[in-house]
């Protein structure tokens, strides 16, 4: 079993739309969690962090954390076809600042105008 | 704009070549990783560096070694590359604490 699983979709919803991505974990070590979006032929970039349970919003964007259910969630609102991409999810595990990141596989994103 | 130069976009090499990928960051990072990505698996650790040559075996390592004589340096070799490590091949950098990875554009190899 993967410690971290994400549906990899793909999923397509319409330009407005509100998206939810989601990834759930198996490992309670995992502290700090991230949003990666990577678009088509480029490296990933970050997008969202945070380390604890609860909601962080930054703009259209909110990172949601349960960790007492394992499950965090990245949410779009207002959605536009720029949002069209590859999100991942990461998470770390505190290692006395030599941690590595563990990916999800990533879900595929459509926005369509 | 701080940044992950990889030295290579697209690179074709045939079976049994040795083969160099080479990453460069202008962050003053401590730590560096190389990934290799394909679909439906996802982001997979081959290696990763603390500090000036350290290096640490990821989840993947077989088939790949890796050099970091300067801190701002890290190169991926394939000893003798195979069709199997047809793959895009992503280097990171980051500091040593936990404001996530810088990537680069990644590598397209194709290994013929």
């Amino acid at each position: 079993q993967k410690e971290v699983e994400q549906d990899p979709g793909p999923l397509s919803v319409p330009e407005g739309a509100i998206v939810s991505l989601n990834c759930t974990y198996s490992n309670s070590a995992f502290q700090y969690f991230m949003w990666y979006r990577q678009y088509s032929r480029k490296g990933p970039e970050l997008l969202m962090y945070t380390y604890s349970s609860g909601n962080k919003e930054d703009g259209r964007f909110t990172a949601q954390v349960d960790k007492s259910s394992k499950y965090i969630s990245l949410f779009i609102r207002d959605s536009q076809p720029s949002d069209s991409a590859t999100y991942l999810c990461a998470m770390v595990k505190p290692n006395f600042g030599n941690e590595k990141l563990t990916f999800g596989t990533g879900t595929r994103l459509t926005i369509i105008p | 704009d701080v940044k992950v130069t990889q030295s290579s976009r697209y690179l074709v090499k045939r079976t049994g070549e040795k083969v160099f990928l080479e990453c460069v960051q202008d962050m003053d990072h401590e730590n560096m990783f190389w990934y290799r990505q394909d679909p439906g698996l996802g982001l997979r650790l081959i290696y990763f560096s603390y500090d000036v040559k350290m290096k640490e075996k990821g989840d993947i390592p077989e088939g790949y070694s890796v050099s970091r004589e300067k801190k701002e340096r890290f190169s991926l070799i394939l000893e003798s590359a195979s069709t199997n490590q047809t793959s895009m091949y992503l280097c990171a950098s980051s500091p040593r604490d936990r404001d996530g990875y810088t990537f680069g554009s990644g590598t397209r190899l194709t290994v013929v």
